[in-house]
């Protein structure tokens, strides 16, 4: 069936790292593809996402390419801040008229001062 | 200001007892769905409809009701609360022709704890 693997967490970093946090997926046809932040008590945002192979979705310096050969979407942000510390969503939809949004379990990055 | 709104945000039930938990949107999507949300297994797909007077079951369907009576509206109703189903539910809509395009929009969740 259709699912998303990403990678565990936590992910510990300090201020102004390199981040990536892998994702693959699982799925017939062609799934869109979405990154989702979770920021601490609060409801998921879209962060990124990407509609068919070889696009890049981007946003606030996160980015992620979607490979279809690979079948990987990962996130990517070239210099992490303390306000990035959230909870990662890799997820994808598929469906057609259904339109089923598909998680992974998440990832945890905390980013230290 | 336009989003998908979900009270209450917190609950206590005692085993046995029922309750609704409420979710409306006012930005026309015709996608609704709801979300339970536990530690380590990401979200997952409760139950969703793609439009008023149509639902069906998500992965995880057993124990919970809905109903779509209008666009901006998505009750979830738990019949007989069970421990098992203390979860923080989220919420989510989306546009025409679905979250493909657009992606879902998330309400705030209900932290729901069973006892």
């Amino acid at each position: 069936g259709n699912s998303v693997t990403q990678m565990e967490g936590p992910v510990t970093l300090s201020e102004e790292a390199f981040l990536t946090i892998n994702c693959t997926y699982t799925a017939t046809g062609y799934p869109s593809l979405f990154w989702y932040v979770q920021y601490p008590g609060e409801g998921l945002q879209l962060l990124l996402k990407a509609t068919k192979a070889d696009d890049k979705g981007s946003n606030k310096g996160f980015e992620a390419t979607y490979r279809k050969e690979t079948t990987s979407f990962h996130l990517e942000k070239g210099s992490v801040q303390v306000s990035d510390s959230a909870v990662y969503f890799c997820a994808l939809v598929y469906g057609g008229a259904t339109n089923k949004l598909i998680f992974g379990t998440g990832t945890l990055l905390a980013v230290q001062p | 200001n336009a989003g998908v709104t979900q009270t209450p945000k917190f609950q206590v039930l005692k085993t046995g007892q029922s309750m609704t938990l409420q979710c409306a949107q006012d930005m026309n999507h015709e996608y609704m769905s709801w979300y339970r949300q536990d530690p380590g297994m990401g979200l997952r797909l409760i139950h969703y409809s793609v439009g008023a007077g149509i639902t069906d079951q998500g992965e995880v369907p057993n124990g919970y009701n809905v109903s779509r009576s209008t666009t901006e509206d998505f009750p979830l109703r738990l019949l007989s609360a069970a421990p098992s189903q203390t979860s923080v539910y989220f919420c989510a809509s989306s546009p025409p022709p679905g979250g493909a395009e657009y992606g879902y929009t998330f309400g705030s969740g209900t932290r729901l704890t069973v006892v």
